[in-house]
């Protein structure tokens, strides 16, 4: 079955931009049944959605957050990547990816274990 | 403030009936966008509960149950217990802001 892993550095220096990419194994990005996915969950709190990617290249973002980031397809076409730029303490969450069926809104069915990043100098 | 809104915390002894709400507004639930649940055991990552208003994925048992009336979501778990102690979140869609997907604040339902 599908199964998603996220990577990437867990610390990251205030200012700097975060860097994240999830790997997808079982199934294919090219799908064009899915979203792809980055949800984030500061400690303690809910869950924020971040933004997701199409196949096809299409993005769509967190009007909250949409200045700040970038979510691409990877050069191995089985994973996509987040940037975060310019990131502040308030950026310390726990980012996982998921795949969503497309729908308005679409279901995530497939999730990554999350990764834990921290902005701290 | 999340766009959707959910009591913080619920409880409910073992074998009882608890409901969880999720009110939103015109332009995400009462719009007609569907409201998705998930579930989230402690220190593992969100699983799709109820999709589409009140469609269980497989493997999901029945003892849950989703509805959704005007711009207000419930979810419902009948025969309480005790592994359903976690943390519970609804999902939509508003269509402000040229669309985006949303997440109420959450619920933790602790089983007595």
């Amino acid at each position: 079955q599908v199964q998603l892993q996220e990577s990437g550095p867990g610390l990251v220096k205030p200012s700097q931009t975060l860097s994240l990419t999830c790997t997808v194994s079982g199934g294919s990005i090219s799908s064009g049944d899915y979203y792809w996915s980055w949800i984030r969950q500061p400690p303690g709190k809910g869950l924020e959605w971040i933004g997701y990617i199409y196949y096809s290249g299409s993005t769509y973002y967190n009007p909250s957050l949409k200045s700040r980031v970038t979510i691409s397809v990877g050069t191995s076409k089985n994973q996509f990547s987040l940037k975060l730029s310019s990131v502040t303490a308030a950026d310390t969450a726990v980012y996982s990816c998921a795949r969503g069926e497309i729908g308005l809104p679409p279901r995530m069915d497939v999730w990554g274990q999350g990764t834990t990043v921290t902005v701290s100098s | 403030q999340s766009v959707l809104t959910q009591p913080p915390s619920v409880s409910g002894a073992p074998g009882q009936r608890v409901t969880i709400s999720c009110t939103g507004s015109s332009s995400n639930i009462g719009a007609g966008y569907d409201v998705h649940w998930y579930q989230q055991l402690p220190g593992t990552a969100p699983k799709l509960l109820i999709y589409g208003n009140a469609n269980r994925p497989s493997g999901v048992p029945d003892r849950f149950s989703g509805s959704k009336s005007g711009t207000s979501a419930s979810l419902a778990i009948t025969g309480l217990q005790a592994e359903d102690e976690a943390d519970y979140y609804c999902q939509s869609y508003d269509s402000s802001l040229s669309g985006y997907v949303v997440f109420g604040g959450g619920t933790k339902l602790t089983v007595l």
